[in-house]
């Protein structure tokens, strides 16, 4: 059963749009992470979030880690085909060692 | 290499049969994860060892399912009498620390015909 849900589930967008990728649940989690699978490899951090409110950027990539620890977006600024992917968020419940995947958001960014 | 190793890389299998599916962690790495990832989905959690414990195996299926980490490096998942539902791919990722980055492998794919 998956507790965190991700919305949109499926994205196709033109080179150079902007994009929000959401990561919901009604759980508290001690940190969250962001990942970027491609197919037939296992998935790769691209950031870890661990305070409320806390906003993190990697290059065109905009992280934020909600207030109550519960949610967290992805923003994608001027997109390229390279950002395709399937993005996942995995949040670490609190008193546990183990990483709760979201349900993954496919994006196609087309040249 | 200095990544996660899984092998094999693909295996099929009669309905009923056993399987063991391998995975080598990056070497030193005190945690070592599980994860089950249907076609477009995100991973599940199937258990976590640190070192040779497994602290933790409330995401395994069924009694079928086994996973054993005796010397805190190789891990290997068993699946015993397999069913088509076990169709997937088997991520195993380990991490140096007890929280922190998952070093993924690049998976088992697993076909129960």
């Amino acid at each position: 059963t998956q507790l965190l849900e991700q919305s949109p589930q499926f994205l196709s967008i033109q080179e150079g749009e902007n994009l929000t990728v959401y990561c919901n649940s009604s759980s508290v989690f001690s940190s969250l992470q962001w990942y970027r699978q491609e197919p037939g490899e296992g998935p790769v951090l691209l950031v870890t979030v661990v305070t409320g409110g806390e906003v993190k950027k990697l290059k065109r990539l905009t992280f934020q880690f909600g207030d109550a620890r519960k949610d967290s977006s992805l923003h994608i600024t001027a997109a390229q085909p390279g950002d395709t992917g399937l993005y996942l968020c995995a949040g670490r419940p609190a008193g546990t060692y183990k990483y709760i995947f979201g349900t993954g958001t496919r994006l196609k960014v087309l040249a | 290499g200095a990544g996660v190793s899984q092998s094999p890389r693909y295996k099929v299998a009669k309905r009923g049969q056993d399987v063991a599916l391998r995975c080598d962690p990056i070497s030193g790495h005190v945690s070592l994860f599980w994860y089950q990832q249907a076609l477009g989905q995100g991973p599940e959690f199937l258990t976590y060892f640190q070192n040779e414990a497994q602290l933790d195996k409330s995401g395994l299926p069924s009694d079928r399912f086994f996973a054993e980490r005796p010397e805190g490096s190789v891990s290997t998942l068993k699946i015993q009498r397999t069913q088509q539902e076990d169709s997937a791919v088997y991520l195993c990722a380990s991490s140096p620390r007890q929280t922190g980055e998952l070093f993924f492998g690049e998976g088992s794919r697993l076909t129960v015909l």
